[in-house]
């Protein structure tokens, strides 16, 4: 089956600081979608930023920034200036098959700390 | 205001009584998409639709049921519900293009006793 990996379970960082969760995948197709999902503790899967794989350029949201290297399958997510609300967990996923399915990894709980 | 709605948000029922969760979105989005959280596990998709009266399985798809009567609406039936099934139950929308992010509902808290 072709998985998302996500390797770090649990993080924390200090307020202010920067962090990165690391993304890795499986994939056999030479286009397809990449994307960060937060999902705070109220539940809800919030789109943080994405990536089309054809792109190489790293897609950059704010204080969210990816490190896409495609040859690698490797696709991490930067935080920079963490803030208190970015306390969640964050979902990898990856569109499978050219088509919508989503493929998601297990997640990252992440913990910013003040 | 574009959204995903699911009803209801949470629910305890007992074994073998069958239920349904409603979905319903109102972007006018072709592809529609169960998921069920499980701690450790992620995501993982029950069944999707990629429009009005068509739909097909994911990869956890045993035990549950779907219809797409409507572009927006995309309930999900459990039959005969059982205990493994209790989850926590996202359903999503998208346009169909790849490369355009799902919207997802605010989930759905199950527990089947």
């Amino acid at each position: 089956a072709q998985t998302v990996t996500q390797s770090q379970p649990e993080m924390s960082v200090q307020e202010a600081e920067t962090v990165t969760l690391s993304c890795t995948y499986d994939t056999s197709e030479s286009n397809y979608y990449l994307f960060w999902y937060k999902q705070p503790p109220s539940r809800q899967m919030i789109l943080v930023i994405r990536q089309e794989a054809y792109k190489q350029q790293n897609a950059t949201e704010n204080r969210f920034s990816v490190n896409f290297q495609k040859a690698a399958k490797s696709f991490s997510l930067k935080i920079s200036d963490s803030q208190l609300g970015d306390t969640a967990m964050y979902f990898c996923a990856r569109t499978q098959g050219g088509s919508e399915k989503l493929v998601f990894g297990k997640g990252t709980k992440l913990t910013v700390n003040p | 205001e574009a959204q995903v709605t699911q009803n209801p948000r949470y629910l305890i029922t007992v074994t073998g009584k069958k239920l349904t969760v409603t979905c319903s979105q109102n972007m006018n989005h072709e592809y529609m998409s169960w998921y069920r959280q499980d701690p450790g596990l992620g995501l993982r998709q029950i069944y999707y639709s990629m429009n009005v009266e068509v739909t097909d399985k994911g990869d956890v798809p045993e035990g549950y049921k779907v219809s797409r009567k409507e572009k927006r609406n995309f309930p999900l039936i459990l039959e005969s519900p059982s205990p493994n099934q209790t989850s926590l139950y996202f359903c999503a929308s998208s346009p169909q293009r790849g490369n355009q992010p799902q919207h997802f509902g605010d989930g759905t808290r199950l527990s089947i006793l």
